[in-house]
């Protein structure tokens, strides 16, 4: 079945550590989105990518960094300039490149980040 | 800019009774709208989504939502509740032009009372 697989579904980070967090999707989608999820925030996102070797910011890229380098694969690094990373970190992706706005998105299942 | 609002925090209601749960949002020309459903742990599952045409959506698992203009509203309702259906609903706007992602609301947690 298609769909997208996040990994690892929990991860524990040490300070000043980065970590990297996995996102593949085999639904030949071009866009990929990555949201961060605090509890009563909703989702905000992170980065977003709607082309191979291309990728965009979104509304809290601070602390954070992304590749592009095929369709199916967009990881999220979490840095240790990201001062609270604890979170729920979800990836989602959307078929349509030049439409994505009415696209309706596809989920992971999330990675839930603690630090030690 | 974008915004979606979703006034309740959290809802409980019987299992049985309806439900509406509350959307507003702010855009500009005509939204693209949605509302997605999560349970604890677990990624975020498309209930129903409206473009253009009828303002009334049929969604999965027995859900409606009804797009009014006038308001600004995106309410999604459904006539009687399953304990099944406790978990929490975010209602999203597509975000427009090249951007391409979704703007949420901060969700409403629904419990269903036995």
């Amino acid at each position: 079945d298609g769909g997208i697989t996040q990994s690892p579904k929990y991860l524990f980070r040490k300070e000043g550590q980065n970590v990297t967090l996995s996102c593949e999707q085999n639904l030949n989608h071009d866009a990929m989105y990555w949201y961060r999820q605090d509890p009563g925030q909703g989702l905000r996102l992170i980065y977003y990518s709607q082309i191979v070797n291309d990728f965009q910011k979104g509304d809290i890229a601070e602390g954070y960094s992304v590749s592009r380098e095929k369709k199916e694969s967009f990881p999220l690094t979490v840095t240790s300039a990201q001062k609270n990373p604890t979170a729920f970190y979800l990836c989602a992706s959307s078929n349509d490149l030049l439409t994505a706005s009415n696209q309706p998105q596809h989920f992971g299942d999330g990675t839930r980040l603690s630090i030690l | 800019a974008q915004s979606v609002t979703q006034p309740d925090i959290h809802i409980t209601v019987s299992e049985g009774a309806s439900l509406e749960l509350r959307c507003n949002y702010s855009y500009g020309a005509t939204p693209y709208l949605f509302w997605y459903v999560q349970s604890p742990g677990q990624g975020l599952q498309l209930l129903l989504k409206y473009f253009s045409g009828d303002t009334l959506v049929q969604g999965i698992k027995g859900f409606e939502a009804e797009f009014k203009r006038s308001q600004s509203s995106f309410n999604l309702r459904k006539p009687s509740v399953h304990w099944s259906d406790a978990a929490e609903y975010f209602c999203a706007v597509g975000a427009g032009g090249s951007q391409g992602n979704l703007i949420f609301g901060k969700g409403t947690k629904l419990s269903v009372k036995p």
